[in-house]
């Protein structure tokens, strides 16, 4: 256990519709990021998330969208979900540096939420 | 243009067996470069985590090494087990970006 949850493990749903992928961070991590992961592909970051407030954005599409809540709980929004968002979508946190941890921007990676998209 | 390159892409090595893994980067101001295992279907897993300053780092059977005047990475990887076969990802950050590579899938065969 990474101390990274991720939920749900898995999920199946229809083109067109909407979900939501949860991730906690492990205790005491204040930045949250959020990765897609296709078939055989490599990550792609999508967004992080720092203390609630949004810090970086890469290829995240406008169909996505999240948000990281006051007790750093994050959400990741997929909706108009289409066959191609199907993929491995991982959470990740860290810790900030200079608060006694590696100060190196560890990420410590949840096990993944699987969307299928039929 | 800040980028992480890996080779090779996919590697086929014998139990028992050494094999290396490279990753060049182009990412400037360089900050640390972690290599980190992802078995399929799980979230990556961190091996090792160099800084500027450190050129070798170790973690059991795992062993990166860095050179920052030439910008190249490698995890080398000794006495492979089974257990070994995963992906194998490269990741560099500078001050505020974080570049992954796309990784390197080792299969260790009986």
């Amino acid at each position: 256990d990474s101390g990274v949850t991720q939920t749900p493990k898995h999920l199946i749903t229809a083109t067109g519709q909407r979900v939501t992928l949860r991730c906690s961070p492990r205790s005491g991590d204040l930045s949250v990021y959020w990765y897609q992961q296709s078939l055989d592909q490599g990550l792609q970051f999508l967004i992080q998330y720092y203390n609630g407030e949004e810090r970086a954005k890469g290829n995240i599409l406008e169909r996505f969208s999240a948000q990281q809540f006051p007790d750093l709980h994050s959400e990741l929004n997929l909706s108009s979900l289409e066959l191609g968002d199907s993929a491995l979508y991982f959470c990740a946190s860290s810790d900030p540096p200079g608060t006694g941890g590696s100060g190196a921007n560890v990420l410590t990676f949840g096990a993944g939420s699987r969307l299928t998209v039929l | 243009k800040n980028q992480v390159e890996q080779s090779p892409q996919s590697l086929i090595i014998l139990e028992g067996k050494n094999c290396t893994l490279q990753c060049n980067y182009t990412v400037s101001p360089f900050s640390n470069l972690r290599w980190y295992k992802q078995d399929t279907g799980r979230g990556p897993v961190s091996l090792t985590i160099m800084t500027f300053s450190e050129n070798t780092k170790s973690n059991g059977r795992y062993t990166a090494t860095l050179d920052a005047d030439t910008k190249q990475s490698s995890l080398h990887i000794t006495a492979s087990q089974l257990s070994d076969s995963a992906s194998y990802i490269c990741v560099v950050s500078a001050d505020n970006d974080m570049r992954f590579g796309a990784g390197t899938r080792l299969t260790v065969k009986p």
